[in-house]
């Protein structure tokens, strides 16, 4: 069974910084390529970065292209997002998603991890 | 950027009756566009790629249709745990995009 659990979100200043973490596992790691979609607050959801399964294609939505930086660990079966100058606006719930590839749908979430961006 | 346009925004039906939602793309995605599910509290659940197939596990009573512009998301006849909010997205370019969402609710 594909299992996706984030970690690392919670609550932080406006222009701060924070690390999330996805923990894989019931699948080979390696072989996919993995997502972080966000959903602000009763909102609607927001691709925001992609990696292929290699690292070789990475791909950013431009409203957090320059601050956030995707990348994976496959020998620890992991993805993280590293998020910096974090704004009001960058708050949501983060989803740790897997896809068979990068042109691909959104296979299988994880639970999500809420980032709170506030003074 | 591709902009998914869903509607309705709300859809009130009552179990047993046939839900019929949109998704109208602001240009041609092909048939790659996707439907998902999401209930309250939960993540998304992926049930149609591709337009029209179904993804593992999800009933016969979800159908995917369209092409190009225009999709439609159809279930059947309603259960209970259909009542939540349909998101669609599309594959076709970069950045990925989602609709904006239909809550189908209880009447």
């Amino acid at each position: 069974e594909v299992q996706l659990v984030e970690s690392g979100g919670g609550l932080v200043k406006p222009g701060g910084s924070l690390r999330l973490s996805c923990a894989a596992s019931g699948f080979t790691f390696s072989d996919y390529s993995m997502n972080w979609v966000r959903q602000a607050p009763g909102k609607g959801l927001e691709w925001v970065s992609s990696i292929s399964a290699t690292s070789y294609y990475i791909y950013y939505a431009d409203s957090v292209k320059g601050r956030f930086t995707i990348s994976r660990e496959n020998a620890k079966n992991s993805l993280f997002l590293q998020m910096k100058f974090l704004r009001a606006e960058d708050t949501a719930v983060y989803y740790c998603v897997q896809s068979r590839s990068l042109e691909y749908y959104f296979d299988y979430w994880g639970q999500g991890t809420l980032v709170t961006v506030s003074s | 950027e591709i902009v998914l346009t869903q509607s309705p925004a709300t859809l009130s039906l009552s179990p047993g009756e046939r839900a019929t939602l949109s998704c109208r793309a602001s240009q041609s995605v092909s048939n790659y566009l996707a439907w998902y599910q999401q209930k309250a509290g939960q993540a998304p659940r992926l049930l149609i790629y591709d337009a029209s197939n179904r993804a593992t596990g999800i009933p016969a009573r979800f159908s995917g249709s369209g092409s190009g512009t225009d999709f439609t998301l159809t279930i059947s006849s309603l259960e209970p745990e259909d009542f939540a909010v349909y998101f669609c997205q599309q594959r076709s370019t970069w950045p990925r995009t989602f609709g904006r969402g239909t809550k189908l609710e209880i009447k």
